[in-house]
Parts: C-alpha cells; structure tokens; sequence
C-alpha cells in the first residue's frame, strides 16, 4: 500500500442529488480524517475516525453529510440532498494515532475528490 | 480556540535563494504540533516537516527547516537552495495534544524564479 487512494477523483452532479465518497487509507493507519477544501483556502477539518469509531464532526459538518468506517478501513463521505455550496475538494488523509509502533502525528493525504454541484 | 494565521498571500523567491514562509499560531494546550505542507498545482498534500510543541530543537528535513519561536507562537518555514519545483502552496498547519484535529492557515503560495 503506498499511499490514500480516494474515489472518485471527480464528481458532477445536479443540485439535490447525493452523493459519496470513498477513501482507502494506507493500511496500518488508525486514524481517517475528512477534510473540505475551497479554492484559495486551506482544509478544513470535518471529521475523523480512530478505528470504526467517529471521534469527533465538525459544527462545518452538517445533518447533510454522513461519513462511515465500518470495519476500520476504508470509510465513505456522503452529502445528501447537494446544494451548489458543496461544490469543493474533498480530501481524506490517514494516520498513526500516538501509541501505535511508529507514533506519529502526521497526516498523509490522498488526491482528494473534486465535487461540482451544478 | 485554535487558530493558524498565515500573512503573506504570495512570495517570490530567486533560484538557488532562501526563503521564510511566516506561520503564527494561537492554542491554549500545553501540547501541540505544528505542520508545513506543499501543495502543487496537482493538488496533493504533501507532508514537509513537523515539530512537537515540547521538540527544544528545531525540525530539519533536508532544504527545510522549522524556526520555531514558541514564546512568539510562531513556526516559520525556512526553503534552502530554492528550486522550481518549490513552486506551490504551502500551508503550516496545528494539531492539539492527541492529533485529532488539524487546523490549517489559508496558505502562501510561492513562485521560485529561475
């Protein structure tokens, strides 16, 4: 495994579709992250799961937007109902949780998924 | 509250030159860590150096160095011996005591002039 993969690199959809997200974090990796990010800004965080377990949802996140990780591997983001306000990059990165054999704080990232919400 | 402050928008920097890209942070935890990361016009992140709030020296990774002044909270980037294909975004970014949540500044993009 060599790095995040996420699916699909783009999606355009129509205002009030849904739609998800896939992200494959690299393998020994604890922690997924969710992040959204708009032109000519920096991420901003969403959500992050220690294992199967979400740990903490931003306030950004709203009832809207559901992310899983259902058996601690990858995890899915969905945005129901799109408003053209969603339109952004959605990028996952994954981590070692401090504790695990190499204990580290950084985060690496996928390509991210590119959404346009027409 | 957490909050990452990046003020210069945009940079020039020669070949061959070094450059500071100025990161300030405000947190209240005794126990963080700040990150710098390039993204290219491709889009990735990618992972630059790190330094933990506790770290009494500076991070070194190869061209790049974190002068961290923890009194002034600040964690600039130093870019050695600049080449091209530093030309990017670059964002500092912070995470509190357990990792579990990054903040990000809005960034510095900077242009390597040959």
């Amino acid at each position: 495994d060599t790095g995040v993969s996420q699916d699909p690199r783009h999606k355009i959809t129509k205002r009030g579709q849904n739609v998800t997200f896939r992200c494959d974090p690299i393998s020994e990796h604890n922690r997924l992250y969710w992040y959204r990010q708009t032109l000519g800004q920096g991420p901003e965080f969403l959500t992050y799961f220690q294992n199967e377990a979400q740990l903490e949802k931003s306030r950004l996140l709203s009832d809207r937007f559901s992310a899983e990780r259902p058996k601690g591997s990858f995890s899915t983001l969905e945005i129901q109902r799109t408003e053209q306000g969603d339109s952004a990059m959605y990028l996952c990165a994954s981590s070692l949780a401090p504790g695990g054999v190499v204990p580290s704080y950084e985060q690496y990232f996928g390509p991210g998924t590119r959404l346009t919400v027409t | 509250a957490q909050k990452i402050t990046q003020t210069q928008p945009g940079m020039f920097v020669q070949e061959k030159e070094a450059v500071t890209l100025d990161c300030t942070y405000d947190t209240s935890d005794p126990s963080y860590g700040l990150f710098w990361y390039k993204q290219p016009s491709s889009g990735e992140m990618i992972f630059l150096i790190y330094q933990g709030s506790y770290d009494q020296q500076n991070a070194t990774e190869g061209r790049y160095s974190l002068n961290f002044q923890k009194a002034r909270k600040s964690a600039n980037l130093v870019i050695s011996a600049s080449q091209l294909g530093d030309s990017a975004m670059y964002f500092c970014a912070m995470s509190r005591n357990t990792g579990n949540q990054f903040y990000f500044g809005t960034g510095t993009s900077l242009t390597v002039i040959p």
